[in-house]
């Protein structure tokens, strides 16, 4: 069964890069599409987008200016990177797998989650 | 971006009895081209990620206890615990990804 974990600093300073990867294990990323996901505390989930194992990408229009997803097949793994950030993306972010072969598929696997917070 | 609203925000429902969450999404899920409506409702309990419980509006993840079940097209959507478990209490969120991705903003259940 496929395993994903988030990765990467839990305090970003504001206007700086918050940068996160997760590692997928028990599977190949091959062939799938995989997502990020944050939620803010006491909040429900916000999508953020996208990466196709062969490199495609899709964002969400409000984050779409500052947003970076990448997959490195060599080490199993995509990353994020969203710069500028301000208080307001203080959240636990998730990365996750979509179920099926396209990219307009639920989310059937899921890491636990690492809070980042923005603040100085 | 199509919005998706959930009714009730909370709900208390003693033990065995049913459960009904209602999803209402802004403009239609429904791709007439495969009769598929692309919504999919989780189950999130605290510290923990969500869980897919539902998806293509009534398939049943893979392990789903029965009693959960989904229904509705189009843009209006019930998600029902057929007999509240203690292990059902948790925040459920209805998801659209027909266009683009989004959440409802999810309905807490409890035990009465």
């Amino acid at each position: 069964q496929v395993q994903l974990q988030e990765s990467g600093p839990g305090l970003v300073r504001p206007s700086e890069t918050l940068s996160l990867t997760c590692t997928v294990s028990g599977g190949y990323i091959d062939n799938y599409y995989w997502n990020w996901i944050r939620q803010p505390p006491g909040k429900g989930p916000e999508y953020i987008g996208y990466v196709y194992f062969m490199g495609d990408t899709k964002y969400s229009a409000s984050l779409n200016s500052r947003v970076t997803v990448t997959v490195d097949t060599s080490k199993n793994q995509f990353h994020l990177n969203l710069t500028s950030v301000t208080a307001s993306d203080t959240a636990v972010y998730y990365c996750a797998r979509s179920k099926g072969d396209t990219s307009r598929s639920p989310l059937d696997s899921w890491g636990q989650g690492t809070l980042v917070i923005v603040s100085s | 971006d199509i919005v998706m609203t959930q009714s009730p925000d909370s709900l208390a429902v003693s033990l065995g009895e049913r459960a009904t969450i209602n999803c209402k999404s802004s403009q239609s899920v429904l791709d007439n081209s495969n009769n598929k409506n692309y919504l999919s409702w989780y189950q999130q309990k605290p510290g923990q990620p969500p869980k897919l419980l539902i998806y293509w509006a009534s398939t049943r993840e893979y392990g789903v206890p029965g009693r959960f079940s989904g229904s509705g097209s189009g843009t209006d959507f019930t998600l029902t615990i057929g007999s509240l478990q203690a292990e059902d209490v948790a925040v459920y969120y209805c998801q659209q990804y027909y266009s683009s991705w989004t959440f409802g903003q999810g309905t807490k259940v409890e035990i009465k």
